[in-house]
């Protein structure tokens, strides 16, 4: 039973524009979120978390939106540029039970020049 | 500071097997938790150890197992290997406490082969 979905396998978008990711879960116990950003033949690389008392997180050009009633996040990416193109995850665990966390299956982004 | 180290980057191995795979975490770290990524899963929680004891087990068979040291190095184990074995293990480090979710590091995994 996958708790964490990502639903669009890729995405492409032009260079300099926005990038919106999307991740939705079906565990109401989540209340803690990361985003990563995957190569080939590399682990995964830590980008941005949030904490279920907020609803956005910034760092630099990645923002991060959850919507508690939704059970939605999204990782925004602005500007995007061609290094972003790489496979997101997003994750989610129940806090008050360690580091525990369950993935979605990732998203594609490819950056167009 | 260092990152998360893994060793062996790449292992082939037979059916039936046995294989132990080793993780380094950062400095600091207290918490380590084992993945399998495979094309059609996704990552997979295996186990999270902390502070030596089991703190949490993802949903495999008992033919994979860990262990962590004093030091917070962690090993796991795969016995009687299958085919389906055959993954991409990550290995994640965090900073960790008692109790509470933090962001976890990722090395850059043991490629394991099973023919």
């Amino acid at each position: 039973d996958q708790q964490v979905k990502q639903n669009s396998p890729s995405l492409s978008v032009q260079e300099g524009r926005i990038s919106i990711l999307n991740c939705d879960y079906t565990n109401s116990m989540f209340d803690y979120f990361l985003w990563y950003k995957k190569y080939p033949a590399e682990g995964p690389t830590f980008l941005i978390s949030i904490s279920s008392i907020k609803d956005k997180n910034e760092d630099g050009r990645f923002t991060v939106f959850l919507n508690k009633s939704a059970k939605h996040l999204s990782l925004h990416i602005v500007p995007s540029q061609p290094g972003d193109s790489a496979v997101y995850f997003c994750a989610a665990s129940v806090s008050n039970t360690g580091n525990q966390f369950y993935f979605g299956t990732g998203t594609s982004l490819t950056v167009i020049p | 500071k260092a990152g998360v180290t893994q060793t062996p980057r790449y292992l082939i191995k037979t059916r039936g097997q046995q294989v132990t795979l080793s993780c380094s975490p950062i400095s600091g770290h207290r918490s380590v938790s084992w993945y399998q990524q495979t094309p059609g899963q996704g990552l997979q929680f295996l186990f999270e150890y902390f502070s030596e004891t089991q703190r949490n087990k993802g949903n495999f068979p008992g033919r994979f197992s860990g262990r962590q040291f004093s030091n917070s190095r962690s090993e796991m184990n795969v016995s009687t290997l299958e085919l389906g074995d055959s993954a991409l293990y990550l290995c994640a480090s965090s900073f960790g406490q008692t109790q509470g979710s933090y962001e976890q590091y990722f090395g850059p995994g043991t490629r394991l082969t099973v023919t």
